[in-house]
């Protein structure tokens, strides 16, 4: 079982849509970083969250720490919201390092 | 504020050639963080420098080494690749060592090994 877990692996919705992605993770964590990736590689931080929840814009991340899991969500979503959203913890054990899930391959239709 | 650049962006290369990637991290920080992305994977940690010095090590064999300069700056060097090697290298920036901090990917380079 991986560390960190993400769901849906790949997710197709209309514009407009709420969305919602899913991470749950089973190891002792510093933080809990959202990213997304773009066609081509690149990769932006989109939130760094411990507890609580954080909003920027049209994005929402939460994380429940007793449960070990976290959400991110997008509302009004648009076609250029479409990329790989990637969930990563930060370890607090061993080497301090980013283990990170699978990504969610968002599709935003027009 | 200068964003986070690496070089080269593409590169191809055949089993047992040795290859250097560079990474210049953002101004005002002191942390550089290494990973490998196989195609259609999430990234995987290869290692961290903070002020020059490793600061932690994921789980790859020793052929894969590293080095940051007194300007931050940071090398990725692997030896004797294996066609396995081919994936995506991603560095990342950051103020402060560890794993709490916010994190700023370089573009990535493209390794292929032939």
């Amino acid at each position: 079982k991986n560390e960190v877990e993400q769901s849906p692996q790949n997710l197709t919705a209309q514009e407009g849509e709420f969305i919602t992605i899913n991470c749950s993770y089973s190891v002792g964590i510093s933080a809990l970083h959202w990213l997304q990736q773009h066609p081509g590689g690149g990769i932006v931080s989109l939130f760094m969250l411990s507890s609580g929840k954080k909003k920027h814009g049209r994005l929402i991340a939460t994380i429940n720490i007793q449960e070990k899991h976290s959400s991110l969500h997008i509302t009004a979503s648009h076609p250029r919201d479409s990329a790989v959203y990637i969930c990563a913890v930060g370890t607090k054990q061993g080497a301090q390092k980013l283990v990170f899930g699978q990504g969610t391959r968002l599709t935003i239709n027009p | 504020e200068t964003g986070v650049t690496q070089s080269p962006t593409h590169l191809i290369k055949t089993r047992g050639q040795q290859v250097t990637l560079r990474c210049s991290s953002q101004s005002g920080h002191n942390t550089v963080s290494w990973y490998q992305q196989a195609l259609g994977q999430g990234p995987q940690f290869i290692f961290q420098y903070y002020r020059e010095e490793e600061n932690g090590r994921g789980n790859f064999p020793p052929r894969f080494s590293g080095l940051q300069f007194p300007n931050y700056s940071s090398e990725l060097n692997v030896n004797a690749l294996e066609l396995d090697d081919s994936a995506l290298y991603l560095c990342a920036s950051s103020r402060a060592g560890g794993s709490g901090e916010t994190q700023y990917f370089g573009p990535g380079t493209r390794l292929l090994v032939l």
